[in-house]
């Protein structure tokens, strides 16, 4: 099975900074990567499918990029709403996989 | 609106079975993939089951091949998740996911059942 490593597995940031997480495919999976917030006690959201592409509805402010084994997401300026925890998931073959997630917190 | 209702979970002990069902509306149920997402608790999120969108193709982790089943009825619009031989390690809030792709174009989700939880415990 394809492993994603997310990094880091939680940080700390203010309203305003730029966060960046990263996901790592343990082989190749072209552009096979989706992004998921998910808030405590609710379902996830999709916000990031095909690696780069924009989810209907979510703010410009994410964003993703990469291909092959090493992917981001980018939030260029956090929000109060945006402190959640964020996975990957590759949608390369099966079984499908999810990174361990990223915890943004409120520093 | 696309929703999608889970429901089925409970408390059963190691070895017993549960059947999860997730009923979908407002949506062309027979041309989407539908699949089940557990989570357990305080952990992250890890894929578990799919069928495709015309019931033809079936997939499974690993820790559940050959315990879990999948099945979806088109009549009910409704997709079913028979969990046998469960075990302490299966306790998760399972959520039923819809591919936001029709006819298997994409397998990322963009719509979530609400999740159930299904404890397995002596």
């Amino acid at each position: 099975a394809i492993q994603l490593t997310q990094s880091p597995s939680s940080l700390s940031a203010s309203v305003g900074d730029r966060v960046t997480i990263t996901c790592r495919a343990s082989q190749d999976i072209t552009s096979a990567l989706a992004w998921y917030q998910q808030i405590p006690g609710k379902t996830p959201k999709l916000l990031i499918y095909d690696a780069s592409i924009l989810e209907s509805g979510v703010p410009p402010r994410f964003s993703g990029g990469g291909s092959g084994t090493d992917f981001a997401l980018t939030i260029s300026s956090l929000q109060p709403e945006d402190f959640a925890t964020y996975y990957c998931q590759h949608f390369y073959s099966y079984p499908l996989t999810f990174g361990g997630g990223t915890k943004v917190e409120i520093k | 609106q696309v929703q999608l209702v889970v429901s089925g979970g409970g408390v059963v002990r190691p070895g017993g079975s549960l059947r999860l069902s997730c009923a979908a509306s407002g949506l062309d149920f027979n041309i989407y993939g539908i699949h089940w997402v557990r989570q357990a608790p305080g952990k992250g999120l890890e894929w578990v089951a799919m069928v495709r969108y015309d019931g033809t193709d079936k997939y499974f982790a690993d820790p559940v091949q050959g315990r879990f089943t999948i099945s979806r009825d088109s009549f009910k619009d409704t997709v079913y998740l028979q969990m046998n031989s469960l075990r302490t390690e299966d306790t998760a809030v399972y959520f039923c996911a819809k591919v936001k792709g029709p006819y298997g174009s994409g397998n990322y989700f963009d719509h979530w059942g609400q999740g159930t939880l299904v404890t397995v415990s002596s």
